[in-house]
């Protein structure tokens, strides 16, 4: 059973406010780490898949780094608006012959406040 | 729009009933993934499909069975229904078959076991 640990389980913050979570992962057998961002009544939307270690995504006011040696991936989010307001999914792949599923995290659920 | 399809969005059914979900992949994506979301748990994977096989598989129980048609649309089919498999059930699709690939989100068949 692979764990892949998410932290906090939710956070609020204030509307202005830059903020970071957390994704734990086995730092053996990697493969590829996942951030998907889902809104409430939504389905799950990919916003980064990284796959070597040290690397950084960013996508407007959101970015990810990664460690893959010492298993986890940060994702932060600068000037925080309500719009970002959603659960934060990570997601870790394993590899060799396993590496075809991703395991999900159970989620932060960020709430942004105005 | 992720372009996956799902239907039904809502189903209601009795325990010890069979059900059967639909999911219709992105155009030009060959992979399949169908995930179990339930209240206290993350997505939890049940099993891959890649252009017609399976791939990988993940907690499907024994009940559950899926299969992906030469239309490369997917169906998950639910047999002896209990109350415990009430959940909202995921499609999602990708163009290769591994965990490195972005995954695309249908909207859910949300079942209810009464």
């Amino acid at each position: 059973i692979l764990n892949v640990e998410q932290s906090p389980q939710s956070l609020h913050v204030q509307e202005g406010d830059s903020t970071n979570f957390t994704c734990s992962f086995p730092s053996s057998n990697f493969y590829a780490l996942h951030w998907y961002r889902w809104e409430t009544a939504k389905s799950p939307e990919a916003l980064f898949v990284m796959t070597l270690n040290g690397d950084e995504k960013k996508k407007g006011r959101i970015s990810a780094t990664l460690n893959t040696k010492e298993g986890y991936s940060y994702l932060y989010i600068k000037g925080s608006q309500p719009e970002d307001s959603a659960t934060y999914l990570c997601a870790f792949g394993a590899g060799g012959g396993s590496n075809y599923k991703l395991t999900f995290g159970k989620g932060t659920l960020l709430t942004v406040n105005p | 729009d992720s372009g996956v399809t799902q239907t039904p969005k809502h189903l209601i059914t009795a325990t010890g009933q069979r059900v059967t979900l639909r999911c219709s992949p992105r155009s030009g994506d060959l992979s399949v993934y169908w995930y179990q979301q339930s209240l206290d748990q993350g997505l939890q994977f049940l099993i891959q499909y890649y252009n017609g096989e399976e791939r990988a598989k993940g907690n499907i129980l024994e009940r559950f069975s899926a299969q992906q048609f030469p239309d490369l649309h997917s169906e998950l089919n639910l047999s002896s229904l209990e109350l415990g498999d009430s959940a909202l059930y995921f499609c999602a699709s990708s163009v290769g078959p591994l965990s490195s690939e972005k995954l695309f989100f249908g909207s859910g068949t949300q079942l209810s076991v009464l």
